[in-house]
């Protein structure tokens, strides 16, 4: 049983670049979500997919569009990576929208 | 809207005092409030969770939170620290109105440091 996984655990990219982050859970859980930190900043919710074959916008999505691919998995695309995107992400998951959240290890990405 | 404020960045203790670190918060129905703990270089860790019942609520690795409807409080607090306790530690919060609104909100992150 590992949790959420998230793959890649770094990436370095050029502005303009483009780049799928992936996440996986195992917990047969309903809800997924995708969260940035910045430092000073809390986790802020970027987009979240409260069951299979919906999603919606948190607080910051610009810039950002996922897919929930299945139960299972959810990813994170970024079309055109800028400076501001600059950040660790994390995915998590629930068994619903209720209750707790499970973190993955997350994504340390930069953009250059 | 729906807010949490952690009114200390740090926190400092000493190994075997007891320590709390502070959590006010903002919605306009009942709250569901978590606590998450982060390591370094790691992921969240859930602690523990108000949802309704009682106002003390027990977590993981010994830590607790007193929920105060009039003071708009949830404080987390453990009797006796141990250093391998210093972390990040995150408040959050869930508005369940209106209904079909799932954000969780965090605050900002207490930094606790228990020195030996």
């Amino acid at each position: 049983n590992a949790g959420v996984t998230q793959t890649p655990k770094f990436q370095v990219l050029k502005t303009g670049q483009s780049m799928t982050l992936q996440c996986a859970q195992d917990m047969n859980h309903n809800s997924m979500y995708w969260y940035r930190q910045d430092p000073g900043m809390g986790l802020r919710l970027i987009y979240y997919s409260a069951s299979e074959g919906t999603t919606d916008k948190g607080e910051v999505p610009n810039g950002y569009n996922v897919s929930r691919l299945n139960k299972r998995e959810f990813s994170l695309r970024l079309e055109s990576a800028a400076p501001s995107q600059t950040s660790v992400y994390f995915c998590a998951s629930s068994h619903s929208t209720s209750y707790e959240q499970y973190f993955g290890p997350g994504t340390r990405l930069t953009v250059t | 809207a729906q807010s949490v404020a952690q009114p200390e960045d740090q926190v400092n203790v000493a190994e075997g005092n007891p320590l709390t670190v502070k959590c006010t918060y903002s919605v306009s129905g009942n709250p569901y409030l978590f606590w998450y703990v982060q390591y370094p270089n790691r992921g969240l860790q859930f602690l523990l969770k108000y949802i309704t019942g009682d106002n003390l609520v027990k977590g993981s690795y010994g830590f607790e939170a007193e929920f105060n409807k009039s003071q708009t409080s949830f404080h987390l607090k453990k009797p006796s620290a141990l250093v391998s306790d210093s972390a990040l530690y995150f408040c959050a919060v869930r508005d369940p109105l209106p209904a079909g609104s799932y954000q969780l909100t965090f605050g900002k992150g207490t930094k606790l440091s228990v020195i030996p």
